[in-house]
């Protein structure tokens, strides 16, 4: 079966800080891969969407960037944290038309 | 530009009682609308709807669609506090992309 990874679980970084979050998938090849935020009291917003290695695309023009190095592997990536970057990641995988979703990650900035 | 509203906002409801979420659509192409349950973290898929008129079941959860009045609704029969999460309605508008609503937030009281 498959499973999806997210780490780390929470993350606390000072305003100005770089960033890096990493999802892995595991029991299945090819997945399409998607990063999204969900900030507090609000539905999940797309940020970015892969259908394989190196293909990025991006949905909403921000100081964030995703990378897929690797065919189960998706990395959402900042040079510097603003205080509207806080929010809960989550990182989800389809096959089809259902997506499935990783544990997250809560991320703080200060 | 896509739009999903979910109604109401949030409710509070006691052990054993119903609730109706409603979730409306306008979007440009709609190939199916899904349903999910988040809890503390990642949401977890409850259903997916692509036919009017067929209503799903799980359990003491169902779900309808009306793609002419552009519009779903999820039941939840005899509430436990177990079901007291986010439940968030998203509809997919491409091979990538879901479109979320913001979710209505149920606290179901023992």
């Amino acid at each position: 079966s498959q499973t999806i990874h997210q780490w780390p679980a929470t993350l606390v970084q000072p305003v100005g800080s770089p960033l890096s979050l990493e999802c892995t998938v595991e029991g299945t090849s090819n997945p399409n891969l998607y990063w999204y935020r969900q900030a507090a009291g609000r539905g999940l917003q797309l940020l970015f969407y892969s259908v394989g290695i190196g293909q990025i695309s991006s949905e909403v023009p921000q100081n964030l960037s995703a990378s897929r190095p690797q065919d189960r592997q998706f990395i959402l990536s900042s040079k510097k944290l603003l205080l509207s970057d806080s929010g809960f990641y989550l990182c989800a995988w389809s096959f089809g038309d259902t997506q499935y979703f990783g544990p997250g990650t809560r991320l703080t900035v200060l | 530009e896509d739009k999903v509203v979910q109604s109401p906002l949030s409710l509070v409801v006691h052990e054993g009682d119903t609730v109706t979420l409603n979730c409306s659509y306008e979007v440009t192409n709609f190939r199916s609308l899904l349903w999910y349950k988040q809890e503390k973290k990642a949401p977890t898929f409850l259903f997916m709807l692509t036919s009017s008129g067929i209503e799903k079941k799980s359990g003491r959860l169902s779900s309808i669609l009306d793609k002419k009045e552009l519009f779903s609704i999820l039941n939840i029969t005899a509430t436990q506090t177990g079901d007291s999460a986010i439940y968030l309605c998203a509809v997919d508008v491409n091979d990538y992309k879901l479109s979320f609503g913001a979710g209505t937030t149920v606290t179901v009281r023992a």
